[in-house]
Order: structure tokens, then sequence, then C-alpha cells
């Protein structure tokens, strides 16, 4: 999972709660993104940033958030107005934008309570 | 608009037995093409990639695979599968215009002993 660290492992949303998933690279990446993953469909990308401060909505935004106030850090809201989001979510990092490899972190798993 | 198709959910060989993961892609100009494997609850890691050059390229785990332009497909291949290879597979496709990439739904590979 090189330098992606993704956290916490495991994460229970209550009803109408927003949550926080964490993504942390050490790897002086430009570019990370946030791609969901369900079963029998692949990964659809949520959000993608290809420099700090700046962020671009992906194919499914509806219901997240995000911010880039720090080249290391990528932060993931999942928030209420997702009514669906029990999910396998992947942090993924990139040298510049348009480089071609993506490092994945090892991901979160996010159920509903 | 780009897309991947993985036709077959799962394959199952035998350990020893040429393996073969299916992929075919659409993309409006020329395909950047990856192939990335998943170990359960882990997150994706790089196999190999075609950009330009020879049509049969070479990645990691004795894994390769064959770019055809005519039939718009990527197979990857191993010529004697282990147990260790079972696990998801993805491929992947940007084109020319947009860095995004496209992935496709998986193939579940099981090598049995």
């Amino acid at each position: 999972d090189g330098g992606i660290t993704q956290s916490p492992k495991y994460l229970f949303r209550k009803e109408g709660q927003n949550v926080t998933l964490s993504c942390e690279q050490n790897l002086n990446h430009d570019a990370m993104y946030w791609y969901r993953q369900d079963p029998g469909q692949g990964l659809r990308l949520i959000y993608y940033s290809q420099i700090v401060n700046d962020f671009q909505k992906g194919d499914i935004a509806e219901g997240y958030s995000v911010s880039r106030e720090k080249k290391e850090s990528f932060p993931l809201t999942v928030t209420s107005a997702q009514k669906n989001p029990t999910a396998f979510y992947l942090c993924a990092s990139t040298p510049e934008w348009g480089k071609n490899i993506q490092y994945f972190g090892a991901g979160t798993r996010l159920s509903v309570l | 608009a780009q897309s991947v198709a993985q036709p077959e959910d799962q394959v199952n060989v035998a350990e020893g037995n040429p393996l073969t993961v299916k992929c075919t892609y659409s993309v409006s100009g020329n395909p950047y093409l990856f192939w990335y494997v998943q170990y359960p609850n882990r997150g994706l890691q790089f196999l190999l990639k075609y950009i330009t050059g020879d049509n049969l390229v070479k990645g990691s785990y004795g894994f390769e695979a064959e770019f055809n332009k005519s039939q718009t497909s990527f197979h990857l291949k191993k010529p004697s599968a282990l147990v260790s290879d079972s696990a998801l597979y993805f491929c992947a496709v940007r084109d020319n215009d947009d860095y995004k990439l496209s992935f496709g739904a998986g193939t579940t590979v099981t090598v049995r002993a």
C-alpha cells in the first residue's frame, strides 16, 4: 500500500451523522483521488484533487465533500445526504495530475448502523 | 466517453495451468491501459500498463498482457498460475484527453491447488 495511509480501517455511521475518512500520503504526490467500491461495480470516482487547495467532483460526488488544505492530506466526509454510504472507500495518489500509475491506500470499510 | 468491460465475473483455473483474464475497452483517442490486482480488504496494486510500443507488455509477478487495437482488447495472462494469484483483478483505461481512469467491474480469479 506504499506511502498512503487510510484510517480508520472500519467505520460505522449512524443515520443522520456525518463521518470523515482520513487519507494521508508521504509520497510527495500532487494529485489525490477518492473512489467508492461496491461489489460487482468496480471503482467509481467520487472526488479528485490535482494540486493542493484545488479539487473537482468526480462521477458520484453527491452526498460527499472533501478538502485539500495540505499536500499530504485529502479527507473525505460522507454526509447525511448520502443515503447509501455502505461501501469500501479507497484513496489514491499520483505524482502529478495525468501521471498514470495510481498508488492506493488499504481502504476504509464504511457501514451503516 | 471511455469505458471498460470485463466479461467474466469469475475465472477458475488449476494451479500450473495458464490463466487469462479478459478486458475490452472503448475510448475516443489512443488508449492508456492498466491492470491492477486487489487482495481481500486491501487497496489495489499496479500490475502493468500499456501506453505505446510493443503490444506485449510484461509486468509484476509473471503477468503479461497483450494489446490488440483491432479487437480493442487488453487481456491479462500468466503462463502458469499459482494459488497465491487468487484475487480480484481490475482493468482500467483512459484516453489522451481525460486523465481520469475508468475501471472495469473486476474479475475474481480462483486458482485451486
